[in-house]
């Protein structure tokens, strides 16, 4: 068990929908990142806060928007879903916010996400 | 840009075989994590790698890192049914604020 925790596990929609996935990070743990993984991309970073701001964006789709609230749990939400969003989501989280020095990231269990 | 390649992509072998997976970047880098994900799980943090030339070892895993910092490896030795799983590099991106992951070798170990 990584302390970090996300909901729910399992979501099933339809293309057009919105969802929000929700992540709360280990005791301590300032810094949030999610990711989105499918067959045949691997690991894509999405999107990063630390403290409650806007760290980094990857690769997130403009129908993708997250933020992360004062008690720093996350929320992951997607909109005017397709087909191809089906994946796996993860959200990971860290002590500090930037990658330059030692900086663990621990993962959840991730929200596997299919659209029909 | 900056391009992490990591190689091979998948890689079956006999339980009691060696295992090597390699991961090769673009530019230099900072430093270097190394993550295993088991089937149907979550990647997990297995090493952070930061001196050129640094070698880690845990019990049959051992991780380098380039004497240029452009590179590193992960070696399993005699590997067993519970090195089974996909290992991922991650690499700091050019921002320093996040990281950029491999695409993972997938191990199969054959009892």
């Amino acid at each position: 068990d990584s302390g970090v925790t996300q909901t729910p596990k399992h979501l099933i929609t339809a293309t057009g929908q919105r969802v929000t996935l929700r992540c709360s990070p280990r005791s301590g743990d300032l810094s949030v990142y999610w990711y989105q993984q499918s067959l045949d991309q691997g690991l894509q970073f999405l999107i990063q806060y630390y403290n409650g701001e806007e760290r980094a964006k990857g690769n997130i789709l403009e129908r993708f928007s997250a933020q992360q609230f004062p008690d720093l749990h996350s929320e992951l939400n997607l909109s005017s879903l397709e087909l191809g969003d089906s994946a796996l989501y993860f959200c990971a989280s860290s002590r500090r916010g930037s990658s330059l020095g030692y900086n663990e990231q621990f993962f959840g269990p991730g929200t596997r996400l299919t659209v029909l | 840009g900056q391009q992490v390649m990591q190689i091979p992509q998948y890689q079956h072998v006999q339980e009691g075989e060696d295992f090597t997976t390699y991961c090769n970047s673009s530019t230099t880098l900072s430093n270097i994590q190394w993550y295993k994900q088991r089937p149907g799980g979550h990647p997990v943090f297995l090493i952070q790698l930061v001196k050129s030339g640094e070698v880690k070892k845990q019990k049959r895993l051992t991780f380098q890192f380039g004497e240029a910092k452009k590179n590193s490896s992960l070696h399993i030795t005699a590997t067993q049914t519970t090195d089974v799983g996909t290992y991922f590099c991650a690499v700091p991106r050019d921002t320093g604020n996040q990281f950029y992951f491999g695409t993972g070798t997938s191990l199969t170990v054959i009892p």
